[in-house]
């Protein structure tokens, strides 16, 4: 079975464009999260959804971040305008209700 | 509010030796669960363990174990005979259950190093 795809794997942009980083959760699966693991402030939760609908945002950083769930079978994390301390790497995860869950690869994005 | 604890940043060993790695969690929850997950060089997370509150049996699973205490709030995983693949950043991690799904709090990760 294919575990949790993301996309790009890796993501250099420039300070101030547009960023959009793409997860396929694990068919199935009723919950999707999305984290942000830095050297600073380890893996935070930036917002998890369940059944497409998003249920706590209180981890997004602020309102340049924004995240969408059209489906469940794609999510969508966006910065816009991004700033280099978004430099980090962006986790997608997938569980089933109370359920362990399981990682995607990571986006690895550098802003300059 | 809920935190983990790792207090061993970096440990380094030799390939064979035993080595155990530390967690301790605080929670208000009476219900919770306890995580472990491996990160390896390459940088995907790796589930490895879950544990809920009411079971505090010991877990073996071939040359890993995990030993869970609540009366100390600890969650020990140990590695036995290690080898220079278990060579990863090692994560604890806990939650609570809200709404079915499990909001996981991370510990700050430990280095382990498993030299040939």
């Amino acid at each position: 079975d294919a575990g949790v795809i993301q996309s790009p794997r890796h993501e250099v942009t420039e300070m101030g464009q547009e960023v959009t980083l793409r997860c396929k959760p694990i068919s199935g699966h009723d919950y999707l999260f999305w984290y942000r693991q830095t050297m600073m402030r380890g893996l935070e939760l930036l917002i998890y959804f369940n059944n497409n609908v998003p249920i706590d945002d209180s981890g997004m950083p602020e309102d340049r971040f924004s995240a969408k769930m059209p489906n469940a079978s794609f999510s969508t994390l966006k910065i816009q305008p991004s700033e280099p301390r978004d430099s980090a790497v962006y986790f997608c995860a997938s569980s089933l209700t109370h359920y362990e869950q399981y990682f995607g690869p990571g986006t690895r994005l550098t802003v300059t | 509010a809920q935190k983990v604890t790792q207090a061993q940043t970096e440990i380094s060993v030799v390939e064979k030796e035993d080595v155990t790695l530390d967690c301790v969690y605080e929670t208000r929850d009476t219900t919770y669960y306890l995580f472990w997950y491996k990160q390896p060089p390459s940088g995907e997370l790796v589930f490895l363990i879950r544990r809920n509150s009411f079971d505090e049996q010991n877990e073996i699973s071939g040359r890993y174990s995990w030993n869970f205490q609540k009366s100390t709030s600890s969650f020990n995983f140990t590695i036995t005979a290690s080898q220079v693949v278990d060579s990863a950043v090692y994560f604890c991690a806990l939650s609570g259950l809200i709404q079915g799904a499990q909001k996981l709090v991370f510990g700050q990760g430990t280095r382990l190093t498993i030299n040939p």
